[in-house]
């Protein structure tokens, strides 16, 4: 089937602290995978993205994991900062002889000051 | 260099009534899809229209629609609205080759 999953639907950070946002999928056959970021009232915005060839990739305070064997993803941000509150989505493309972009339903971050 | 930008930003329908909404991509993509997001879910796929036509579809009904025109930009029409197709529109472009998406800031359908 195609679904994106969610381990947990919020997650309450201090912060400072690093996040860890993790999320599970079931197309064996992705080979894309994508992290957006959702503020309250707007559109998702990319933030990283990392292949299937790749187990790791880093940006700015943003990693992304990839482990294919138990088709699990994660993202993780440094020194998280009030501005990151946002809702999580992971995301896989499924291609169709084109592509479509799946997503899961999502996890809150909530930052705490 | 603007991004995907989609109007309205909010609009409230009846039921039974149809609704048009307007998307124009980033420059410099051709392809288009559009996503339904339910208040606390993930965006769903409603289709995908590349070189003006209707690439690929997902699990919507018949009274979704789109078009895209010979400028890329793009409309997604809803007939016949029904009260769970209240949700935020997004469009999401992306440029030929590439495979990674980029959302406007949505539109808003409110069906009383």
């Amino acid at each position: 089937g195609e679904s994106v999953g969610l381990h947990l639907p919020t997650l309450s950070v201090q912060e400072g602290d690093n996040s860890i946002i993790n999320c599970a999928y079931s197309n064996s056959a992705s080979d894309y995978f994508i992290w957006y970021k959702q503020e309250s009232g707007k559109g998702p915005q990319f933030i990283i993205d990392i292949r299937s060839n790749m187990d790791k990739r880093q940006g700015q305070r943003v990693t992304v994991l990839l482990n294919k064997t138990v088709k699990h993803l994660s993202l993780q941000i440094a020194a998280t900062q009030p501005g990151d509150s946002a809702v999580y989505f992971c995301a896989e493309n499924i291609d169709t002889g084109g592509f479509k972009t799946i997503f899961g339903a999502g996890t809150r971050l909530f930052v705490k000051a | 260099d603007a991004g995907v930008t989609q109007s309205p930003t909010h609009l409230i329908k009846t039921r039974g009534q149809q609704v048009t909404l307007r998307c124009s991509p980033k420059s410099g993509h051709d392809t288009v899809s559009w996503y339904q997001q339910a208040l606390g879910q993930g965006p769903q796929f409603i289709f995908q229209y590349y070189e003006e036509e209707e690439r690929q579809r997902g699990n919507f009904p018949d009274r979704f629609s789109g078009h895209q025109f010979p400028n890329y930009s793009s409309e997604l029409n809803v007939n016949a609205l029904l009260l769970g197709d209240s949700a935020l529109y997004l469009c999401a472009s992306s440029p030929a080759g590439g495979n990674t998406i980029y959302f406007g800031e949505g539109s808003w359908l409110t069906v009383v």
